[in-house]
């Protein structure tokens, strides 16, 4: 199966901690990322992490992969208004000759002062 | 600024009728996706095609259809449409299997 699952609303106060969840069923995944979409705009790619790793820092972003129960965290440390947005994870599948993503649903992380 | 250029912006047309959306991929990248974005069915793919081949292929209704020019840019071509075709369609692009780095969308409404 091909099925992402998050979490629809995420809500934190600004300079808490917001950790984004998602699960997904493709066990031969080898890619999964993540995403940012602000209202009104394109798919920002924030991250991604190779499915042998663990974790993956870059900034304030920490991705954790727990690949026994194909889940995968997104953490922001000392998140921002700026970070008000929907947050996409997605799997890379190998389709026939070629490759897809396939999506979650998106979290609405809305921060607050 | 993801180097993916879509055209047009938006697009507002009536049922039954063909639109066609392009993409230009960012510079090198041979290979190119279209997604469809809406509220019921989220993100989707539709179609992937590899310096002017298609290579795979998603929930792509048969009234849609693609393709990949010499240049490598890309169309989309919607006809027949439906009030339900209403949604926002990206294009991404990639060099390699591991990014995909997506255009601005179009947002196409039928009326």
């Amino acid at each position: 199966g091909e099925d992402v699952e998050q979490s629809l609303f995420l809500s934190v106060r600004e300079g808490d901690s917001s950790v984004i969840n998602c699960t997904y069923t493709d066990s031969s995944s080898t890619y999964l990322y993540w995403y940012k979409q602000e209202p009104g705009a394109g798919l920002q790619l924030l991250t991604y992490i190779f499915s042998n790793m663990d974790m993956k820092q870059d900034q304030r972003l920490t991705v954790l992969l727990n690949k026994k129960d194909k889940h995968l965290s997104l953490r922001i440390a000392d998140t921002q208004t700026g970070d008000s947005a929907i947050y996409f994870c997605a799997e890379f599948i190998l389709t026939g000759g070629g490759n897809k993503l396939t999506f979650g649903t998106g979290t609405q992380l809305k921060v607050e002062l | 600024d993801s180097g993916v250029t879509q055209t047009p912006k938006h697009l507002i047309t009536a049922t039954g009728q063909r639109v066609t959306l392009r993409c230009s991929p960012r510079s090198g990248d041979l290979s190119v996706y279209w997604y469809q974005q809406s509220l019921d069915q989220g993100l989707q793919f539709l179609i992937q095609y590899y310096n002017g081949e298609e290579r795979a292929k998603g929930n792509i209704l048969e009234r849609f259809s693609a393709q990949q020019f010499p240049d490598l840019h890309s169309e989309l071509n919607l006809s027949s449409l439906e009030l339900g075709d209403s949604a926002l369609y990206f294009c991404a692009s990639s060099v390699g299997p591991d990014t995909q780095y997506f255009g601005p969308g179009t947002r196409l409404t039928v009326l």
